[in-house]
Order: C-alpha cells, then sequence, then structure tokens
C-alpha cells in the first residue's frame, strides 16, 4: 500500500517571501506519479504540479518548483514569491499508471500581507 | 468544454435516510473516481468505475455504500441509511484512457451533511 505522510499540518509565510512544503512517500512501485493540489476555501481541488518517477528533473509552473528526491521518497513544494491568493490547504498526491491518488493530510498554508 | 460536474453541491439528510450523489464526467471521459474528505483530512479514495463496470472499489465502505456508472447518464454514489458519520465532501474525478496516465479531473465536490 502506498502512504502518503505531510508532517506540517500548518505553516505561514510573508507575502513576497518563499515557503516549502514537506511531502514523503512510500511505495514499492518504480513508476509513479506525484502531484500538489491546492484547495482553497471553495473547496475545489486545483492542480499545482506533476512530477513523472522516471524524470530526473525538477518540475517547474511559473512559482511552483519541486525537490523531487526519488531515494528518499520525498517530494516537497516551493512557492516562490508567495501571494494572498496562495492561501489554501495544499495536498500531496501519490498515483500508479492508470490508478487511484493516495493523498497526504495536508498542509495549511497562509500568506500574511 | 464542461469540465466534471457534481450534483447538488450541497446535500442534508437525517439519519437513516438515503444519500445519491451524481456525478458527470468530462466530456470523452470514461473512468470516474469517488473520494471522500472528512473535515480536516485528505481525500481518500473511495472506488475507480468505468462504464457499466466497477474496477477497484477497495476504499468503500462494505455496508450501506454502492456505487455505479451506467452506459448512459452519470455516476451515481449512493449511501443507504446514512449516519452522522458519513458527513463529509464527496469528490469525484474523470479522466480518460489517453496519455501515459490517467490525469484526473476533479469535480467542485458535494457536502453531505447528515444531522
Amino acid at each position: 500500500a502506498q502512504t502518503v505522510t505531510q508532517s506540517q499540518p500548518e505553516m505561514s509565510v510573508q507575502e513576497a517571501e518563499t515557503v516549502t512544503l514537506s511531502c514523503t512517500y512510500d511505495t514499492s512501485e518504480s513508476n509513479y506519479y506525484l502531484f500538489w493540489y491546492k484547495q482553497p476555501p471553495s473547496r475545489q481541488m486545483i492542480l499545482v504540479i506533476r512530477q513523472e518517477a522516471y524524470k530526473q528533473q525538477n518540475a517547474t509552473e511559473n512559482r511552483f518548483s519541486v525537490n523531487f528526491q526519488k531515494a528518499a521518497k520525498s517530494f516537497s513544494l516551493k512557492i516562490s514569491d508567495s501571494q494572498l491568493g496562495d492561501t489554501a490547504m495544499y495536498f500531496c498526491a501519490f498515483m500508479k499508471p492508470r490508478g487511484d491518488m493516495r493523498f497526504g493530510a495536508g498542509t495549511r498554508l497562509t500568506v500574511k500581507p | 468544454n464542461a469540465g466534471v460536474m457534481q450534483n447538488p453541491r450541497h446535500l442534508v439528510r437525517r439519519r437513516g435516510q438515503e444519500a445519491r450523489l451524481r456525478c458527470s464526467p468530462m466530456k470523452g471521459h470514461s473512468h470516474v473516481y469517488w473520494y471522500r474528505q472528512l473535515p480536516e483530512e485528505g481525500l481518500k479514495f473511495m472506488v475507480y468505475l468505468q462504464k457499466e463496470n466497477i474496477i477497484d472499489e477497495s476504499g468503500m465502505p462494505k455496508e450501506r455504500f454502492s456505487a455505479e456508472f451506467p452506459k448512459e447518464g452519470p455516476s451515481i454514489l449512493r449511501i443507504q441509511q446514512v449516519v452522522r458519520g458519513d458527513s463529509a465532501a464527496y469528490f469525484c474525478a474523470s479522466s480518460n484512457t489517453s496519455g501515459r496516465y490517467n490525469e484526473q479531473f476533479f469535480g467542485p465536490g458535494t457536502r453531505l451533511t447528515v444531522l
């Protein structure tokens, strides 16, 4: 079974600064996908970034980037130049190819003005 | 192209009643996943369906819960004899078979409240 652990229930950051959210996972699979989702108060699940395990290069999407350490089974999300609109719950998720997703418990991020 | 649609968005039921949650996948998508999110928790996988088939129901409670995805119409998640512990947000996601992996697109969720 795959498990996803987010060890930071809550974090805060000043506007325009950088913050890193941690995620570790446990799997015996060699091929899989990792995701970060944002869930604002509206509860809509918004895909922030994804990483394919067979790619060594870390994914980047504008102000969002990941640090993927496959051997350590670590997948952290870095948010640069934080904006007030980044305030939300952030979920790390694991997925085998063509399978269901397994989510962490989430990190509540607050961006302070 | 409309996204994944779920209705109702909010549903209130009394203990013992039945709840029926609907999910219309994105156009062209034939795979549907249901997830449940309890307060202050992440999403938990419940069931994975293709048209007329249940592929994986390992996350479904053994009793009172059932799901279907008929050849025509939306996918239905049915909860019989609801209890207070069923209060949660229920999310549906859909995907198709193209590409290396089935990227899942999420609906807005149905928030079920059991009184």
